[in-house]
């Protein structure tokens, strides 16, 4: 079946170090969404890419997604302890007009 | 505006028992939705609904049920309590169908089923 996969599980990064998470899906997406949950809290939506090669800018947040449209990557410049938490990526199901397949989400860690 | 509410915040069951989550929001929207989240395994859908008296199953159905007599309000029943079913669980919304539209979550419900 369709698979959204998101790599790595986690990353250690000290504070003021760059993040990527990226995210692979078995077939084409119309389109991706990214959230981030903070620990403790519940997913909140970041951004939502639709084109071909787009890539869209959030201050120190980069998001790309894939000129085939299968995959996408989020980008943090300097991280900061506010940016701890765990980013998922999310992808309309093939199979559904009305589901999302979700990536089993990187967790952001800031090393003491 | 409240956005989406869930309760309650924590619920300890034992096993065989049953409950209801109640997920409640104030935005009008027509898409609801209910996630379990488990280390590791990200999100799961279980049920959802695209308007009130119409709702389907999701990824992980067993051992849940649902109704939305409201456009409000859409909760998740608990038939019979499982320990597989410690989880921790969001309800979502979103104005139009679920795989165009931003998802606003509710802030969880940590159930543990001994």
């Amino acid at each position: 079946g369709q698979q959204v996969m998101q790599i790595p599980q986690y990353q250690h990064v000290q504070e003021g170090e760059d993040f990527t998470t990226y995210c692979n899906s078995s077939t084409t997406l119309s389109n991706i969404q990214w959230y981030k949950q903070r620990p403790g809290g519940h997913p909140v939506f970041l951004i939502q890419l639709v084109k071909s090669g787009e890539v869209k800018k959030q201050k120190r947040l980069t998001f790309q997604f894939g000129e085939a449209k299968k995959n996408s990557s989020l980008h943090i410049t300097a991280t900061q302890t506010t940016d701890v938490g765990t980013y998922f990526c999310a992808g309309p199901s093939a199979g559904s007009n009305y589901q999302l397949i979700w990536g089993a989400g990187t967790k952001l860690i800031i090393k003491p | 505006n409240a956005g989406v509410t869930q309760t309650p915040k924590f619920q300890v069951l034992k096993t065989g028992q049953s409950m209801t989550l109640q997920c409640a929001q104030d935005m009008n929207h027509e898409y609801m939705s209910w996630y379990r989240q488990d280390p590791g395994m990200g999100l799961r859908l279980i049920h959802y609904s695209v308007g009130a008296g119409i709702t389907d199953q999701g990824e992980v159905p067993n051992g849940y049920n649902v109704s939305r007599s409201t456009t409000e309000d859409f909760p998740l029943r608990l038939l019979s309590a499982a320990p597989s079913q410690t989880s921790v669980y969001f309800c979502a919304s979103s104005y139009g169908g679920g795989r165009e539209e931003t998802q606003y979550f509710g802030p969880g419900t940590r159930l543990l089923v001994l």
